[in-house]
């Protein structure tokens, strides 16, 4: 089965900042991996997929890259309503198995 | 707009049985496979299950295989979780999720209903 990292656990920052989440994958998943948002109390909301496209109506501010083990997620100004917890997840098993990773909280600083 | 409704978490028993439903509407239902996702409280996602447009191909996390059955009727726009032998860990919210029109990402998902196994 394939496992997904991520880091930091948790992070704090800033309104403004440039936030980057790194997510590993225990062996190589091409550029099957998605980024999602989740605020408390809500369901998690796609923001890109295939690693790097960003999801229809997803503010400009937030990238990824990345291919086989890396990814990242990039928010290139951090802004109030980006505070939320983000999870990558691993496509390359479908239709067998859609792990995620564990989660990275952004918080204020 | 697409929407997905979720229903039939209640506190239930371990050992217990359970049937979760989730009405989908403002999309054609049958053209897009449907997955199950949970989330434990205060705790990460969790992929539970996918099942192809037609019905005919069923997948499960090896956490709920054997225990758990996803199913659709196309007639009704519905997705179904049937859960057996619940334990204690299986306490969640549940969510249902649709693929993309461009990706076999989780482009929409509904509000999740809370599944409690306890005595």
């Amino acid at each position: 089965d394939i496992q997904l990292t991520q880091s930091p656990s948790f992070l704090s920052a800033s309104v403004g900042d440039r936030v980057t989440i790194t997510c590993r994958a225990s062996q190589g998943i091409s550029s099957y991996l998605a980024w999602y948002q989740q605020k408390p109390g809500k369901a998690p909301k796609l923001l890109i997929y295939a690693a790097s496209t960003l999801q229809s109506g997803v503010p400009s501010r937030f990238s990824g890259s990345g291919s086989g083990t890396e990814f990242t997620l990039t928010i290139s100004s951090l802004q109030p309503e980006d505070f939320a917890t983000y999870y990558c997840q691993q496509l390359n098993s479908y239709p067998q198995g859609f792990t995620f990773g564990p989660g990275t909280k952004v918080d204020i600083k | 707009e697409v929407q997905l409704v979720e229903s039939g978490g209640v506190v239930v028993q371990p050992g217990g049985s359970l049937r979760l439903s989730c009405a989908a509407s403002g999309f054609t239902f049958d053209d897009y496979a449907m997955h199950w996702v949970r989330q434990a409280p205060g705790k990460g996602l969790e992929w539970v299950s996918l099942i192809s447009w037609d019905g005919g191909s069923t997948y499960y996390a090896d956490s709920v295989k054997g225990r758990f059955t996803i199913s659709r009727d196309n007639s009704k726009n519905s997705l179904y979780l049937q859960m057996n032998s619940l334990r204690a860990e299986d306490t969640a919210l549940y969510y249902c999720a649709k693929e993309t029109r461009t990706s076999i990402a989780l482009g929409y998902w509904g509000q999740g209903t809370l599944v409690t196994v306890s005595s």
